[in-house]
């Protein structure tokens, strides 16, 4: 059984570029959670995936914009690129039922981007 | 707002101490508590916490939850090198349709030999 994976590993973008990431759930779960985490920092909230729809936002600007497909694995764009988006992006999935009596997550290992 | 917070933000010992990491918060709507080992990219789930004073234990790991000071603790004992790693506290909050997780900024542990 796989269990969360994402792609690609690692992405190195220029300043004003748009980037795409991606991310398969666990089998079996149809929740996806984005997560920001920079150097240093415990993950920062993105947004939350259901239905293919965006059920809850963080902090986070337009710039960044989600979609999750009928097979339940999301992509996370982020546009217009800035030096401070540098971080490690992971991706977690669970059961909306568990999700919602608040039940743990399970982590990809996530796509390290960097942008210069 | 809603935030957690972690201390130490580091920590150093040695193979065979006995450490004790901790995690306050301050959220509306708390449904649960989380702790998560980061080695190197994904965290990977320790403990689930949702009732107070009930301790929840694997191996030499073990973890608290105080509802009313709003804090949870988690302990290892005997250390090992591999314990090396970041701890991360997480709350989950209900807000409107669903739940997300609240980070610490974590604790970062080094077990020297």
């Amino acid at each position: 059984d796989a269990g969360v994976t994402q792609s690609p590993t690692h992405l190195i973008k220029t300043r004003g570029q748009q980037v795409t990431l991606r991310c398969s759930p666990k089998s079996g779960h149809d929740t996806v959670s984005w997560y920001q985490q920079a150097l240093g920092q415990g993950p920062q909230f993105i947004f939350q995936y259901y239905e293919e729809e965006e059920r809850q936002r963080g902090n986070f600007p337009d710039r960044f914009s989600g979609h999750q497909f009928p097979n339940y694995s999301s992509e996370l764009n982020v546009n217009a690129l800035l030096l401070g988006d540098s971080a490690l992006y992971l991706c977690a999935s669970s059961l909306m039922r568990g999700v919602l009596r608040g039940a743990e997550a399970f982590f990809g290992q996530g796509t390290r981007l960097t942008v210069v | 707002e809603d935030k957690v917070v972690q201390s130490p933000l580091s920590l150093v010992v040695h193979e065979g101490d006995t450490v004790t990491l901790n995690c306050s918060y301050e959220v509306t709507n708390f449904r649960s508590l989380l702790w998560y080992k980061q080695e190197k990219k994904a965290p990977t789930f320790l403990f689930m916490l949702t009732s107070s004073g009930i301790e929840k234990k694997s191996g030499r790991l073990s973890s608290i939850l105080d509802k009313k000071e709003l804090f949870s603790i988690l302990n290892i004992t005997a250390t090992q090198t591999g314990d090396s790693a970041i701890y991360l506290c997480a709350v989950i909050t209900y807000g409107g349709a669903t739940n997300k997780l609240i980070f610490g900024t974590g604790t970062l542990l080094a077990v020297q030999p």
